[in-house]
């Protein structure tokens, strides 16, 4: 099965200052990937996808860039803000297959 | 057009109880998939199923846990027998037939296990 392993852990950052988030996946047939931010105590939320007919994706501060060839994947926020310090979860999905799996997190911390 | 409900929200069960976890999807969605995250921890896979059949279940031990989602009615996890080790949040998530579409989590159970 798909395996998505994701880096790094933990990134404190200050505000205002970018952070990226990278995660690589392990097989090539994953055409669908996710993003979710999960705030201490709630449920994981999707904040941006991006498919394998697609580059890149950008939504205001946040954007994902997606390396087919390489099987890696990027979140990238720009001018980070305090509400932003959450953990970030990023997933690969085989289509078809329906089966999706999810990195380990990482916990950001913005400071303002 | 309601969420993911899942039910109960905090669950308090003694070692050696059975815990059930339930997870009724959003309309429509007709794939389940169940997650455990233990506290400062990710979301780890457990079982992924669609009604009346279970897709893949390589995540959950094979001891005192299985899952159901049955025709009708939500689904179900259950632990038998549980141990402290078991307390931890269980979300479950939902997603349509074949698409390649985001899934949708609930709020989860908390599970805490004395």
């Amino acid at each position: 099965g798909e395996n998505v392993e994701q880096h790094p852990s933990t990134l404190s950052v200050q505000e205002g200052d970018s952070a990226v988030i990278k995660c690589t996946y392990s097989d090539s047939a994953s055409n669908y990937f996710p993003w979710y931010k999960q705030e201490l105590g709630k449920r994981p939320q999707l904040i941006i996808d991006i498919r394998s007919n697609v580059g890149e994706k950008k939504d205001q501060r946040i954007a994902v860039t997606l390396n087919k060839t390489a099987k890696h994947f990027s979140l990238h926020i720009t001018e980070t803000q305090p509400e932003d310090s959450a953990v970030y979860f990023c997933a690969a999905l085989v289509y078809n297959n329906n089966d999706m799996r999810f990195g380990a997190g990482t916990r950001l911390t913005v400071k303002p | 057009n309601a969420g993911v409900m899942q039910n109960p929200r905090h669950l308090v069960r003694r070692r050696g109880q059975e815990a059930r976890l339930r997870c009724s999807p959003m309309k429509g969605h007709s794939h389940v998939y169940w997650y455990r995250q233990l506290p400062e921890e990710g979301l780890k896979f457990m079982v992924y199923l669609q009604k009346e059949n279970i897709i893949d279940e390589s995540g959950m031990p094979k001891e005192r846990f299985s899952a159901e989602f049955p025709k009708e009615g939500p689904s179900i996890l259950r632990i038998q027998q549980v141990v402290r080790g078991d307390s931890a949040a269980y979300f479950c998530a939902s997603s349509p037939l074949n698409s390649d579409s985001p899934l949708h989590f609930g709020n989860g159970t908390r599970l805490t296990v004395t």
